[in-house]
């Protein structure tokens, strides 16, 4: 079975200050690794993906992610956090057929 | 524009009632899928359909039914058997339903039980 670790559900930042939202995975197969984010009362959006070519996957706005095998990890960072960050971001891991699952989000706050 | 539509946005439905919410995607997607979404929760995985007159249930299909009759149409019924069916209701399609695939989402339907 595969499943999504998300540490914190609530996660504040300074604009301005960096983004490090965490995502932990667990999988007895090598995974494919996603970000999306959701603004509220909307859809959710893909921001970026792994697909076992580059460790460091870069994203929409700014946002990337490394994964890390040996951590079992794929942690979202973003250097310089802006008011329009503000949403849910939800990570996900698809399971040996295609379905993927998803973890329970982090609220991401962002003050002035 | 390519996307998908679901409407209505806001739905309310009294104790006993089925209703019907709807989803449509002009992207020539192959795999559709319905998710629930709960406070605190994330999206839970209610059917999915890989192709046209064929659909599987996900990890919480009880009392829900789908039907998947045109590519791009995936309906979604919320019957009374339901017990707390109050929630965000998320549609979404993938090109091919691959491993790598993206998921594009449609914007929600908001389902309040009166």
């Amino acid at each position: 079975a595969q499943s999504v670790t998300q540490l914190g559900s609530h996660v504040s930042v300074s604009e301005g200050a960096l983004v490090l939202l965490r995502c932990n995975y667990s999988s007895s197969v090598p995974p494919y690794l996603f970000w999306y984010v959701q603004y509220p009362n909307q859809g959710l959006q893909l921001l970026l993906k792994y697909t076992s070519a580059a460790t460091l996957v870069k994203g929409i706005n700014g946002f990337e992610a490394e994964f890390k095998k040996s951590e079992t990890s794929f942690h979202l960072t973003k250097p310089s956090a802006h008011m329009s960050d503000a949403a849910e971001y939800f990570c996900a891991v698809t399971r040996g057929s295609y379905i993927p699952t998803f973890g329970r989000g982090t609220s991401l706050i962002v003050h002035p | 524009d390519g996307g998908i539509t679901q409407s209505p946005k806001y739905l309310f439905r009294k104790e006993g009632q089925n209703v019907t919410l709807s989803c449509e995607q002009n992207l020539n997607h192959d795999a559709m899928y319905w998710y629930r979404q709960d406070p605190g929760q994330g999206l839970r995985l209610i059917y999915y359909s890989q192709i046209v007159n064929d659909f599987q249930k996900g990890d919480i299909a009880e009392g829900y039914s789908v039907s998947r009759e045109k590519k791009e149409s995936f309906p979604l019924t919320v019957t009374s058997a339901q017990k707390n069916p109050t929630a965000f209701y998320l549609c979404a399609s993938t090109s091919k339903g691959g491993n790598t695939d993206t998921q594009y989402f449609g914007p929600g339907t908001r389902l309040t039980v009166l």
